[in-house]
């Protein structure tokens, strides 16, 4: 048990639709980070909040967006779904934004693309 | 961009057997942890190293560090099936902050 919890833990949609996926951070952490992992692959960066601002992008196109809210918890947002982008999608938290503090993960959702 | 990559892809392995797991980096860490993934679930932090030449020990498990800090390999000492899994390396990059760059994994079974 990590403290991190995302939902919804599977979904399906079809391609060209919009899907929003949720995370709540393990209490006091102020920083989240969003990671795609597709299957028979480790997770890949995608972005990471740091008191509601974004702090770091990977290579990831501008349909995935993503918001952090005063409480900490956070959204991704990825719009013109592709059959490419199922994959399960995993929430980290930390206490703050620099370097030097454990990272816990939360189980994922696992976003299926038609 | 720092790439990573993990052999041997896939272990199975008998309840009891020993095994080594290896890591290797296009470029010198950062930080370098191991991590470990169950169906269903999100890594779960291992270890950190940081050190050249670093060993660290967690019950049956030990990670050691190259010198050159481009290399690491995690040995699991009598395996058992509660460490099937896939364990990942990663670099904790500092440039933005607590970012992560990980390699595919090696998914381990252990039979019982």
């Amino acid at each position: 048990e990590t403290g991190v919890t995302q939902s919804p833990t599977h979904l399906i949609k079809t391609r060209g639709q919009q899907v929003t996926l949720r995370c709540s951070s393990q209490s006091g952490h102020n920083t989240v980070s969003w990671y795609q992992q597709a299957l028979g692959q480790g997770p890949q960066f995608i972005f990471q909040y740091y008191r509601e601002e974004e702090n770091g992008r990977g290579n990831f196109p501008p349909r995935f967006s993503g918001l952090q809210f005063p409480n900490y918890s956070s959204e991704l947002n990825v719009n013109a779904l592709e059959l490419d982008d199922s994959a399960l999608y995993l929430c980290a938290s930390s206490a703050t934004g620099s370097s030097g503090n454990t990272i816990y993960f939360g189980e994922g959702s696992w976003l299926t693309v038609v | 961009t720092q790439l990573l990559e993990q052999s041997p892809q896939f272990l199975s392995i008998q309840e009891g057997e020993n095994l080594t797991v290896y890591c290797n980096s296009s470029s010198v860490f950062s930080s370098l942890q191991w991590y470990r993934q169950e169906p269903g679930e999100g890594p779960v932090l291992l270890v950190t190293v940081v050190t050249g030449g670093e060993v660290k020990k967690l019950k049956r498990l030990t990670f050691q560090f190259g010198d050159a800090r481009k290399d690491s390999s995690l040995h699991i000492t009598a395996a058992q099936p509660g460490d099937t899994g896939l364990y990942l390396c990663a670099d904790y990059a500092h440039l933005y902050g607590n970012k992560l760059v990980f390699g595919a994994g090696t998914i381990l079974r252990v039979k019982s």
